[in-house]
């Protein structure tokens, strides 16, 4: 089975500031995906970014970038120039790659708050 | 394009009552998920169906949870008889396909009294 381990709790950071957040993960399996997902007050879950296994390239949007590590089975979230509208709890999740059947694995969630 | 609706929004029940969730997913969307999720935890998934067919509910339980996506459409979720460790939101979501991005609803606060 599959785990997701986020070690922080909660975060804080200042406003314009950059923030990482940390995820490992547990897994035999060799292709899958890899995802954050924002969960604002609303507990609408809101996807901030996506990564395949097979891919050694970071993904990046915007301000919101991951340092995939495989071999560490580590997935940190960087997000730059942090505003306000940041603040919301965010998930790591794992994706197994297979022909049915497409379960997130989350992790239990940081809490982020950017601070004026 | 509208989102994934979900009703009700909040229900509060006495144990061993029972409870109905609705979800409508997006438009076109094939694959649709109901997750649960407990206060201070990340969701888990509880059924995925692929149109009407069930694909993953291994995570369901069973003695007391059913769902249903008759027409490949809508989908509800039933609790009977609720329990107080049923206390939380249940999620919907729907995607495209089981691989692109899944589209979650606001979800359904529940608390059994």
């Amino acid at each position: 089975a599959q785990t997701v381990t986020q070690s922080q709790p909660e975060m804080s950071v200042q406003e314009a500031e950059t923030v990482t957040l940390s995820c490992t993960y547990d897994t035999s399996e060799n292709n899958y995906y890899l995802f954050w997902y924002k969960q604002p007050p609303s507990r609408q879950m809101i996807l901030v970014i996506r990564q395949e296994a097979y891919k050694q390239q970071n993904a990046t949007e915007n301000r919101f970038s991951v340092n995939f590590q495989k071999a560490a089975k580590s997935f940190s979230l960087k997000i730059s120039d942090s505003q306000l509208g940041d603040t919301a709890m965010y998930f790591c999740a794992f994706m197994k790659h297979k022909s049915s059947g497409s379960r997130l694995t989350f992790g239990e969630g940081t809490q982020l708050t950017v601070n004026p | 394009e509208a989102g994934v609706a979900q009703s009700p929004r909040y229900k509060i029940i006495e144990k061993r009552q029972s409870v109905a969730f609705w979800c409508n997913p997006i438009s076109g969307h094939a694959t649709l998920y109901w997750y649960q999720q407990i206060l201070g935890q990340g969701p888990k998934l509880l059924i995925q169906f692929q149109n009407n067919g069930v694909v993953d509910d291994s995570q369901l339980p069973k003695d007391r949870f059913s769902a249903e996506r008759l027409k490949g459409v809508d989908s509800t979720l039933k609790i009977q008889p609720a329990k107080l460790e049923d206390s939380a939101v249940y999620l919907c979501a729907s995607s495209f396909t089981p691989y692109t991005e899944a589209f979650f609803g606001q979800g359904t606060r529940l608390t059994v009294v």
